[in-house]
């Protein structure tokens, strides 16, 4: 099967601690992409990331930062220093070779002030 | 504007009636997706298409079916709506080489 599992339903941090959302993903494929989105109360999916599968360089953006992991087939996501506007669903979502998108159940974060 | 417009944002219908999504993008992308939202759940895939020849069922295609009318526009129909169709619809676009899917501002259903 191909999916994706993020086993973190929701997650509540204090405003300014650091949180990390899990994400494993299953393929068959050797090229695949993966992807982090960001829904915000307002329910818009903003893009936030893509990686490729042959680049397992981690990547790092403000206080967002993302490991990947072939040999775990994990793509983790971490937000430093957490702020009140994080608080959001973030979805983790793998393409595959036949550019089919397919999205894991999401992960509800709280920032508490 | 946006580049995915989706029509209507919100709509009530009621079970029976059929209804139509529409989408349509001006990103010049080839793929487009529909996904339905329900809380819990994620985003699960209905139907999606590569050109306006080539229509593809996703996980959760029983109850709808789409329309490729051109290369930017993309419609969702429930022929017979029922009420757990009830649930946020996404369309999204993409190409090969694009970062990811665009995404449309949502259209939220409710099927009373």
């Amino acid at each position: 099967a191909q999916k994706v599992t993020q086993a973190q339903t929701e997650i509540s941090v204090v405003e300014k601690e650091d949180v990390t959302l899990d994400c494993v993903y299953e393929t068959r494929d050797t090229t695949y992409y993966l992807f982090w989105y960001k829904q915000p109360p307002s329910g818009e999916l903003v893009f936030l990331i893509r990686r490729n599968s042959f680049d397992e360089q981690n990547e790092i953006s403000g206080r967002y930062s993302w490991n990947f992991q072939k040999s775990t087939s994990s793509f983790n996501f971490t937000i430093t220093a957490s702020q009140v506007v994080d608080s959001a669903v973030y979805f983790c979502a793998l393409r595959r070779r036949d550019d089919k998108i397919i999205f894991g159940k999401g992960t509800r974060l709280h920032i508490l002030p | 504007d946006a580049d995915v417009t989706q029509t209507p944002r919100n709509r009530i219908t009621k079970t029976g009636k059929r209804i139509m999504l529409e989408c349509s993008q001006t990103k010049g992308h080839d793929r487009m997706y529909w996904y339905r939202q329900d809380p819990g759940l994620g985003l699960r895939l209905i139907y999606y298409s590569f050109d306006v020849k080539d229509i593809n069922k996703g996980e959760i295609s029983d109850g709808y079916s789409v329309s490729r009318q051109a290369q930017a526009k993309f419609s969702l129909s429930l022929e017979s709506a029922i009420p757990n169709q009830t649930a946020l619809y996404f369309c999204a676009t993409s190409d090969r080489d694009s970062r990811g899917a665009f995404f449309g501002q949502g259209t939220r259903l409710t099927v009373v």
